[in-house]
């Protein structure tokens, strides 16, 4: 199985600052022949499931907010929140779908 | 609109077998590339993938849990059944069902709806 290991498990920002999140796989999830990173980011409230806010590593959603950023390939992912707002306070989840489907262990996002 | 609800019971006895029952609404499973899934998240812990189902009735489990799991379409056809043996207190979760959904009838996807879960709990 690929093991998906996030840091930090936690970071305290705050409002208007730049947020960083960073996902790191056991092995490549990058499909050469199609040219894409088999990697979501989710964004977890309490008490609610995990919402799907990119896909192939860097693909927004319809109606993510664009201060919510993907980047990185083979290995290395990283999600950013370019200026933190209130609402953004959760758990962010990254998932690769590139064989069976595993999730990294989340990072808590709080307000500095 | 796409909707999906768990249903089932709140506490299970160490031992027992749970019964899951995901309803939806807003798509069809005998369509190319759907497919309907449960993850279970423990209290203060990240998501696991469990089960999915796919549109051609082919099934796929999590190699952890493969030989406790079936995965089903239900009676009606909005309805998918997990069922999981041998229950144990760290089976305690919230237990989701989740749609996926690709033109290309991938069978490892992401997940774009959920459901709000049900809290299984597992004690005597």
């Amino acid at each position: 199985d690929i093991v998906m290991t996030q840091s930090p498990d936690s970071l305290a920002v705050s409002l208007g600052e730049r947020a960083t999140i960073n996902c790191k796989s056991s092995q490549t999830v990058f499909y050469s022949s199609n040219n894409r990173n088999y990697l979501a980011w989710y964004q977890q409230k309490p008490g609610q499931p995990p919402k799907l806010l990119i896909s192939w590593a860097s693909t927004r959603e319809s109606g993510v907010p664009d201060r919510f950023s993907g980047s990185g390939s083979g290995t290395e992912f990283t999600l950013t929140i370019s200026s933190l707002q209130a609402e953004d306070v959760a758990v962010y989840y990254c998932q690769q779908y590139y064989t069976t489907l595993t999730f990294g262990g989340g990072t808590k996002v709080e307000i500095k | 609109q796409i909707t999906l609800k768990e249903s089932g019971p709140t506490l299970v006895r160490p031992t027992q077998t749970l019964t899951l029952t995901c309803t939806f609404s807003g798509f069809s499973l005998s369509t190319s590339g759907v497919g309907v899934g449960w993850v279970r998240q423990p209290p203060g812990e990240a998501p696991e993938w469990l089960a999915l189902i796919y549109w051609n009735d082919d099934k796929r489990y999590s190699p952890f849990l493969k030989s406790r799991l079936t995965i089903a379409m239900g009676t009606s056809k909005n309805q998918v059944v997990l069922t999981m043996t041998n229950m144990d207190p760290v089976d305690t979760a919230t237990y989701y069902c989740a749609h996926k959904y690709d033109i290309w009838s991938s069978y490892w996807y992401y997940f774009d709806y959920w459901g709000q879960g049900t809290l299984v709990t597992v004690s005597s």
